[in-house]
């Protein structure tokens, strides 16, 4: 049973750009969230979306910054007109059912994004 | 209200020493704390978790400390070894809203 999956792992953007951060999570998970992680500091809840709804979006930035989860296919985090405040570590996680007390999100690996 | 604090930044212990690392919150609403371990490039992994209606959770040679009271815990490392040099980080959620609140992380280095 793999993992979850993110690609690429490393992303190069150069600034105004748009950057496309996909993930399939785990086989039979139907919840995902994202996170964002700064150099050196703790991550940072984005959004949580279940297929084709976006359930909490409280960690998202107003502008620029947009996600999906298709009824087919990876969920897509999508930032538009990159800036360099932008480069960070970009990670997704599933879980299986709604996450509660004592439920685990498993992680993927992350997407790197550099924007010069 | 919606932050976790976690202390210390960094920390060095000795091979076979026990390492601490300790986390405060303020939002008594907070149900479930997971410990995650993140190595140089990959993503986090879960280490262990506690509820609140526990004092204290062990598996292996890791143990959660829990003061509900004071609104602490803390990660105990036992007989600590080169292999468990990795970034931690402690995390707190409320059950239904889903989302994580995570620690500024602690980078640990065992020397052997």
């Amino acid at each position: 049973n793999a993992g979850v999956m993110q690609n690429p792992r490393h992303l190069v953007r150069r600034r105004g750009q748009e950057a496309r951060l996909r993930c399939s999570p785990m086989k039979g998970h139907s919840h995902v969230y994202w996170y964002r992680q700064l150099p050196e500091e703790g991550l940072k809840f984005m959004v949580y979306l279940q297929k084709e709804n976006i359930i909490d979006e409280s960690g998202m930035p107003k502008e620029r910054f947009s996600a999906e989860f298709p009824k087919e296919g990876p969920s897509i985090l999508r930032i538009q007109q990159v800036v360099r405040g932008d480069s960070a570590a970009y990670f997704c996680a599933s879980s299986p059912r709604r996450t509660g007390a004592g439920n685990e999100q498993f992680f993927g690996p992350g997407t790197r994004l550099t924007v010069l | 209200q919606q932050q976790v604090k976690q202390s210390p930044q960094s920390l060095i212990v000795q091979k076979g020493g026990i390492s601490i690392i300790n986390c405060a919150y303020e939002n008594t609403a907070f149900d479930y704390f997971p410990w995650y371990q993140q190595f140089p490039g990959k993503g986090p992994a879960l280490l262990i978790a506690i509820r609140p209606d526990v004092s204290e959770k062990k598996e292996g040679r890791f143990t959660i400390s829990f003061n509900k009271s004071a609104k602490q815990f803390s990660l105990h490392i036992m007989d600590s070894q080169p292999g468990d040099s990795a970034t931690y980080f402690c995390a707190a959620s409320i059950e239904g809203a889903q989302k994580l609140v995570f620690g500024q992380g602690t980078r640990l280095t065992i020397n052997p």
